[in-house]
């Protein structure tokens, strides 16, 4: 089974600051892949970035990052110089690799983003 | 626009009424992913169809069924409805069966209202 845990039900930023959302997962998988995914009042998620376990190297897409602890089973999503248009749930996310994965979903996290 | 059809969009019924919710993939796509978001369940992977066959089964209801049509598009059907089936119903596709391999492209969800 793998879990996926999102503490932190909300967080509020002041805009153009830096906010840092905060996941763990469980796994019993060797590879599997993190992901987090954006979901604003428009109500559809959109991928924000993608990780792959195998990979050292932390993603990164322009404002988004993330600091991937393999060890520790941290994936955590940094957004940079954050804008009114972040405001959105955001959720965190993995998936294995082995017969029949699933994507499975933390619960979510609200940001606001202040003007 | 992730190309990902839902309808409808909003649905108000009845408990013990039966629905089905649609779903049309993105061009290209041939596996089609169902899931509840709840306000206490979070978001909740139901079933995945991969060209026209069942892939992966997850905490999807007796009461619910699905099926994926030689032209790709999906339906959920929800009978017995009861308050608690109440939730947003996300469509997702992707290219490959493997939701690890190919991002999840979302449609915009079907609010289910049961009264």
């Amino acid at each position: 089974a793998q879990t996926v845990t999102q503490s932190q039900p909300e967080m509020s930023v002041q805009e153009a600051e830096t906010v840092t959302l905060s996941c763990t997962y469980d796994t019993s998988e060797n590879n599997y892949y993190l992901f987090w995914y954006k979901q604003p009042p428009s109500r559809q998620m959109i991928l924000v970035i993608r990780q792959e376990a195998y990979k050292q190297q932390n993603a990164t897409e322009n404002r988004f990052s993330v600091n991937f602890q393999k060890a520790a089973k941290s994936f955590s999503l940094k957004i940079s110089d954050s804008q009114l248009g972040d405001t959105a749930m955001y959720f965190c996310a993995l998936c294995g690799t082995g017969a029949n994965s699933k994507l499975t979903f933390g619960k979510g996290i609200t940001l606001s983003v202040r003007p | 626009d992730s190309g990902v059809t839902q309808t409808p969009k909003h649905l108000i019924t009845a408990t013990g009424q039966r629905v089905t919710l649609r779903c049309s993939p993105r061009s290209g796509d041939l596996s089609v992913y169902w899931y509840q978001q709840s306000l206490d369940q979070g978001l909740q992977f139901l079933i995945q169809y991969y060209n026209g066959e069942e892939r992966a089964k997850g905490n999807i209801l007796e009461r619910f069924s699905a099926q994926q049509f030689p032209d790709l598009h999906s339906e959920l059907n929800l009978s017995s409805l009861e308050l608690g089936d109440s939730a947003l119903y996300f469509c997702a596709s992707s290219v490959v069966g493997d939701s690890y391999y190919s991002p999840l492209h979302f449609g915009n969800g079907t609010r289910l209202t049961v009264t």
